[in-house]
């Protein structure tokens, strides 16, 4: 069945960076667009961007365009997160999530947390 | 792009149904029929319900129902059972490729 399985999260400086991981597995992952969303503590669910199948489209959400950077390598089934000039309010549990039917998120790793924290 | 509007809580006891309200424009959820549904336990990550405004998944039992009205969408909880006492998060998409989800609902089964 499909796997997401993400890794890279811990505490960074304000201002820091941090690399997050994405290791699919249970589908073809070349044939999917994929998404980061995150959720802050005791907050609700932020859509951060998404990639197209062959990784050639990409889009932010205005929080994060400019600082963030998504991408893929379909030989190595993962999905990354490049996370740049990082802020405390950037604090949460960041999930992959796979495409699903448009506009959907069928799919969803157990998450990862980022904290952001001098 | 606003997040689109829940009430932070609803109930009902088991048997009785809910309904969950998520209220966007219409640049999101009026704009389009690409409204989802999610249900979240806490600590864990969120499971589809919906999508498509009315479709389920399979493997959702068909006490979960979507529809939408002008720039409002609705997830209505039948048959209310101890499991579904969870998180439910409505997301849509808001054109020009974004995304955007719903302030969340915590429902409690009494």
């Amino acid at each position: 069945q499909v796997q997401l399985v993400e890794s890279g999260g811990g505490v960074v400086q304000p201002g820091g960076s941090l690399r997050l991981s994405c290791a699919a597995s249970g589908f073809t992952f070349s044939s999917h667009a994929m998404y980061w969303v995150r959720q802050a503590p005791g907050k609700g669910l932020e859509w951060l961007a998404v990639i197209s199948s062959d990784g050639s489209h990409k889009y932010y959400a205005d929080s994060v365009k400019g600082r963030f950077t998504v991408s893929r390598d379909n030989s190595r089934n993962t999905l990354y997160l490049q996370m740049n000039s990082l802020r405390p309010e950037d604090t949460a549990v960041s999930f992959c999530a796979k495409e699903g039917r448009p506009g959907s998120f069928d799919s969803w790793g157990h998450g990862t947390l980022v904290t952001v924290s001098s | 792009q606003s997040a689109l509007t829940q009430p932070p809580s609803a109930s009902g006891s088991p048997g009785q149904s809910v309904t969950i309200s998520c209220t966007g424009t219409s640049s999101d959820v009026g704009g389009n029929n690409y409204v989802s549904w999610y249900q979240q336990y806490p600590g864990k990550a969120p499971k589809l319900l919906i999508y498509e405004v009315n479709k389920r998944p399979s493997g959702v039992p068909d006490r979960f129902s979507g529809s939408k009205s002008g720039n409002t969408a609705s997830l209505t909880v039948s048959g209310l059972q101890a499991e579904d006492e969870a998180d439910y998060y409505c997301s849509s998409y808001a054109g020009n490729n974004n995304y955007v989800f719903g302030t969340g609902t915590k429902v409690t089964v009494l």
